[in-house]
């Protein structure tokens, strides 16, 4: 089973302000990694698929990068909306289909 | 518009037995594979349960594996989670979705989920 984990845990930001999270998994995954985010109270939604390809609607602030074992999601500018837990999940080995334990971005 | 919608969760003793329904729309259901994530309050998401389009191969977590029965009906877009021997660590929203890949590929992520229907398991 592919472990995924994700740092930081909790990270404090400011409304404007660049967010980094990071995604390590415990062996390759090549590209096929996903980021969610999940606002409270809702389900989680699809961002970024493939490490870095924007889903349908997803604004271009939202950008992924990385293969094999590490990978980023950046969020250029952060707005009122994207404050929320960011999960990152492997598709490559399978199953079972496995998550990394998500960061939550709070407002600083 | 894609849509799923969970219906069927509630209140049940440990023990019990519970059947959750998930309703597609707006696409070719016969066409994707889908699967169900649950999470606990205040956890993280953790898969359960996969199907694929003609019901085989069907995968599960080793946390529900023979305890839980995932199945389809192509015809009426429908697809089940079957619980049974339920217990208190199987309290969350349960959540059903499609598996989603391009043509030519052989993986691809979750693209849509439904809203969840929350499973509570006490006595």
């Amino acid at each position: 089973e592919i472990v995924m984990t994700q740092s930081p845990a909790t990270l404090s930001v400011s409304p404007g302000d660049r967010a980094t999270l990071s995604c390590r998994a415990s062996q390759s995954v090549g590209t096929n990694l996903a980021w969610y985010q999940q606002r409270p109270g809702q389900a989680p939604r699809l961002l970024i698929y493939g490490a870095s390809t924007r889903a349908t609607g997803i604004p271009a602030r939202f950008s992924g990068s990385g293969f094999g074992t590490e990978f980023t999601l950046t969020v250029s500018s952060l707005q009122s909306e994207d404050f929320a837990v960011y999960y990152c999940q492997q598709y490559n080995d399978w199953p079972p289909w496995t998550f990394g334990p998500g960061t939550k971005v709070e407002i600083k | 518009e894609v849509q799923l919608v969970e219906s069927g969760g509630t209140l049940v003793q440990p023990g019990g037995s519970l059947t959750l329904s998930c309703v597609a729309s707006g696409f070719n259901f016969n066409g994707h594979g889908m699967h169900w994530v649950r999470q606990a309050p205040g956890k993280g998401l953790e898969w359960i349960a996969y199907l694929s389009r003609s019901s085989s191969p069907i995968h599960y977590a080793d946390s529900v594996k023979g305890r839980f029965t995932i199945s389809r009906d192509n015809a009426n877009n429908l697809v089940f989670l079957r619980m049974s021997g339920l217990r208190v660590e199987d309290t969350g929203v349960y959540f059903c979705l499609r598996w989603f890949w391009f043509p030519g590929e052989s993986t691809g992520p979750f693209d849509h989920w439904g809203q969840g229907t929350l499973v509570t398991v006490s006595s």
